[in-house]
């Protein structure tokens, strides 16, 4: 079975910090990676996404990925409440999902 | 469309009883999927379709759930002999192709009886 395993936390952060959200997979072959944001009662709304190695950054997230060690990261800076939310990581050749981290930004 | 269109919104049906749930993804998109989401948990994977054709069904729980896209559009979940497990939100989503980001749909909350 293909996995996508990711801390389910919370995660709790002050306003103005950096949130660090982290997500393993199993597949090695795996080549399209993704962070969705689900706001409670809302369906997931992309937000990321990455294919290379490296780091990638849009605005105030970064996500992060390493092949070699099966890891996807999402970093935001800057954390807001307004990103209080569940953080989705998806693996694209599995078309599966981690658990979520739920993610709170206190004011 | 402009977005991936789910209807109904919200179904209550009794336990035992047949259900249709219907995806309408953004207009050409030949990838389609559908997920199952219970209260605190991702997003399940159910079946993702290419298409017309299901590419990957190894997510249906059982022979109850079957789903549809005659014509690589519209597509229909359906699910037989209702169960109370089968309360949750139906997520479907779509794709420009396999290897994009998808688009979700806002779902629809399905609550057995």
């Amino acid at each position: 079975q293909k996995e996508v395993e990711q801390n389910s936390g919370p995660l709790s952060v002050p306003e103005g910090a950096i949130a660090s959200l982290n997500c393993t997979y199993s597949d090695r072959g795996s080549q399209s990676f993704f962070w969705y944001r689900q706001y409670s009662g809302k369906s997931p709304e992309l937000i990321m996404s990455i294919y290379s190695n490296g780091d990638k950054e849009d605005g105030r997230f970064t996500a992060q990925l390493n092949k070699a060690s099966q890891y996807v990261s999402l970093l935001i800076r800057d954390s807001q409440p307004s990103d209080s939310a569940t953080y989705l990581c998806a693996v694209n050749n599995d078309m599966r999902f981690g658990a979520g981290t739920r993610l709170t930004v206190k004011p | 469309g402009a977005g991936v269109s789910q209807t109904p919104s919200n179904k209550v049906t009794e336990k035992g009883k047949y259900v249709e749930l219907r995806c309408d993804p953004i207009s050409g998109h030949t990838a389609l999927y559908w997920y199952r989401q219970s209260l605190g948990q991702g997003p399940e994977f159910l079946i993702y379709f290419q298409g017309t054709g299901a590419a990957d069904d190894s997510g249906l729980p059982n022979d109850r759930f079957f789903a549809v896209r005659p014509e690589g559009s519209v597509s229909t979940l359906k699910i037989q002999r209702t169960e109370r497990g089968d309360s949750a939100v139906y997520l479907c989503a779509s794709s420009p192709a396999g290897t994009y980001g998808y688009t979700f749909g806002s779902g629809t909350r399905l609550t057995v009886v």
